[in-house]
């Protein structure tokens, strides 16, 4: 199906490994946004890119890394997951600028023991 | 750097009541408003924006918010709510060059 996908949609970790959250979307838009969830806070940017190999940091970037060699694709991995990064995590895409529309995957619930 | 708050973290309200969900923005140079809805167990959506032009904006789905420049707001209502309507609504401000900036939600539940 056309649109914006994440995997998984649910992941348990332990603190200290390494998780990879995957974003695909498929309707080659420029710019890519990842979000996080939590209660009181609403969302918060992580990361955005404009375009493939060009990425810039968001309001809560630290313990985060982020890439994107394809258009289409944007994975966000938490190098060595801590407690506080217990969240929802969404995935965004816009077409062209920052004051577009953005669209939304269906989220990563994510757990770290 | 732009903020947004949204003076209500909850709102609950009769079927067929009206609403109005706040949202007060920092003040910039050029502005362009969003409110996004969630339902629940899933992403955002685009509910209706600001951008330019008429200060009055709509929804397809009855809902409407009106860009208040000398007062910084972007208040959103509705005439009559249905249980339907119930989920977290965001307000979000971009001044065209930084990325949205989303306030913390209101999460309206509407009470048959």
């Amino acid at each position: 199906d056309a649109g914006i996908t994440q995997s998984p949609r649910y992941k348990i970790t332990e603190t200290g490994r390494q998780v990879t959250l995957m974003c695909h979307q498929t309707w080659s838009h420029s710019y890519m946004f990842w979000y996080r969830q939590d209660l009181g806070h609403g969302l918060r940017l992580i990361y955005y890119s404009a375009a493939a190999d060009i990425t810039d940091k968001g309001e809560v970037p630290d313990g985060y890394v982020v890439s994107r060699s394809k258009t289409e694709n944007f994975p966000l991995t938490l190098e060595s997951a801590t407690r506080s990064q217990t969240s929802v995590y969404f995935c965004a895409s816009s077409p062209r600028g920052l004051k577009e529309t953005q669209y939304f995957g269906p989220g990563t619930r994510l757990l770290v023991l | 750097a732009q903020s947004v708050t949204q003076l209500d973290s909850q709102v609950p309200v009769f079927e067929e009541a009206p609403v109005e969900l706040r949202c007060n923005y920092s003040s910039s140079v050029s502005v362009y408003l969003f409110w996004y809805v969630q339902y629940p167990n899933q992403g955002l959506q685009l509910l209706l924006k600001y951008l330019s032009g008429s200060t009055l904006v709509e929804s397809i789905n009855g809902f409407e918010a009106e860009f208040n420049k000398s007062q910084t707001s972007f208040h959103l209502r509705k005439p009559s709510v249905h249980i339907s309507d119930t989920a977290e609504y965001f307000c979000a401000v971009s001044s065209g060059n930084t990325p949205l900036v989303f306030g913390k939600g209101t999460r309206l539940s509407v009470i048959a």
